[in-house]
């Protein structure tokens, strides 16, 4: 199961962009990535999944490298309810894959 | 989208009970669904996957005889804890995906679980 690396903590500001990366080395070819949002006291909430290059949705892009070793996500002009802890996972298409889940980055928005 | 709901939200206990926890996927069928233990300020932490009409599968540390998992239907796992004792107060969560391609985790809101 690959591994992920990410910042523990950042901050940020409204109307600001904010780009999250995670790190990857270890991805296996029929690995997918995904990020998830958690808020205190609940389970996580899907964000965004991608394989390789660019994905967008209405929340947020995500950016994958050539060589799929890292992955940034970017989320456009956060507000203060963007306060969470994002976690970026690798796992492959299966459903019985088991998802493990990494330290996640505490992200504070200020005003 | 898919849901998968979990009840109760939340739970105390007293020491040396048991407590069922159930997760359900709401609108599509899981042969496969997983439950993580999250401590404050933590990650969480897989504890066993889940498989429908046979026995569960437990990660490295986690007490099979403490944990008791059930996966009866396509649409239903519960997870007991047995003589429950204050380390075992955490918030408790469950997992399903769908069978497919490229289908993403859905997760149940959690439990917490207190134990006093």
């Amino acid at each position: 199961l690959a591994k992920t690396t990410q910042p523990i903590s950042m901050d940020s500001y409204e109307g600001q962009e904010v780009n999250i990366t995670c790190s990857h080395n270890n991805i296996a070819t029929n690995d997918y990535i995904t990020w998830y949002q958690q808020f205190p006291s609940q389970g996580p909430r899907f964000i965004i999944q991608g394989y390789k290059t660019k994905v967008t949705n209405e929340v947020a892009s995500l950016f994958i490298p050539a060589d799929r070793k890292s992955s940034t996500l970017s989320l456009p002009r956060v507000s203060l309810s963007d306060t969470a802890v994002y976690y970026c996972l690798v796992a492959t298409d299966s459903s019985a894959s088991k998802i493990i889940f990494g330290s996640g980055t505490r992200l504070s928005i200020r005003p | 989208g898919a849901v998968v709901s979990q009840h109760p939200s939340w739970v105390i206990c007293k020491s040396g009970t048991s407590v069922k926890i159930e997760c359900r996927s709401l609108d599509f069928q899981a042969t496969t669904m997983f439950w993580y233990r999250q401590f404050p300020k933590q990650s969480l932490m897989l504890m066993a996957t889940s498989n429908e009409g046979s026995k569960a599968t437990y990660e490295q540390g986690v007490e099979k005889d403490k944990f008791l998992i059930n996966h009866a239907s396509l649409t239903l796992s519960t997870l007991t804890v047995t003589s429950a004792h204050p380390e075992d107060s955490s918030f408790y969560i469950c997992s399903a995906r769908r069978q497919g391609v490229n289908t993403e985790a859905f997760f149940g809101q959690g439990t917490r679980l207190t134990v006093v």
